[in-house]
């Protein structure tokens, strides 16, 4: 079993859509969790961490469920910009200090 | 340029050949990182540095794989008697103190291996 899971899509989803992508974790030791994006040929740049009571960016919700190993992102009112592959990630140390897990990715496309 | 800087961003070298991929990282980050990537897959860990002290090292980095940083700055990465399963992108990040404000773990642009 791998140790970050997430359903690898594609999502293909109209601009101006809500869509939401699920990650669970196995290691329940697992203490830091983020999201990253990953445009088509470039390097994973940080997203947003995700943190115990749920967060917030602008468009972007997280949510953590430690009692599930479940991690999600919610993306509200999508933009063609927003196509990309979301990356999962956690740590065993907290606040991320020392190797992070990638899951495979879940790639979004948004269309007109 | 002030970020993770890698070379060459690309190689193609023949099976059984040695490559190497440099990496410099943020200047006053201390902890540094390789990872590998392929098609259709997230970055696995490879290594971890805290300035030049290699503190992890993953069971994917077999004998053939060597990762130094002897300064505590720059990190090179030697592949040895490279394989056709080798072939991926050799991704170097880069992080800063804790609390240093500095935190996030900066990807550099990446290494794409091709062995033939």
């Amino acid at each position: 079993r791998k140790e970050v899971e997430q359903d690898p899509g594609p999502f293909n989803v109209p601009e101006g859509a809500t869509v939401a992508f699920n990650c669970t974790y196995s290691n329940s030791a697992s203490q830091s969790f983020f999201w990253y994006r990953q445009d088509c040929r470039k390097e994973p740049k940080l997203l947003m961490s995700v943190y115990s009571s749920g967060n917030e960016d602008g468009r972007f919700t997280a949510q953590l469920n430690r009692a599930s190993q479940y991690i999600s992102l919610l993306i509200r009112d999508s933009k063609l910009s927003d196509s990309a592959t979301y990356l999962c990630v956690v740590s065993e140390i907290p606040g991320g200090y020392n190797k992070l897990i990638f899951g495979a990715g879940t790639r979004l496309a948004v269309h007109p | 340029d002030t970020g993770v800087s890698q070379d060459p961003r690309h190689k193609i070298t023949k099976r059984g050949q040695n490559v190497t991929f440099r990496c410099d990282p943020i200047s006053e980050h201390n902890r540094l990182y390789w990872y590998r990537q392929t098609l259709g897959q997230g970055p696995e860990f490879l290594t971890y540095f805290q300035n030049e002290a290699q503190l992890e090292k993953s069971r994917l980095l077999s004998d053939r794989f060597s990762a130094e940083r002897p300064k505590g700055s720059f990190s090179t990465l030697e592949i040895q008697r490279t394989e056709q399963g080798d072939s991926a992108m050799y991704l170097c990040a880069s992080r800063g103190r804790v609390h240093s404000g500095a935190n996030v773990l900066t990807f550099g642009a990446g290494s794409r291996l091709t062995v033939l």
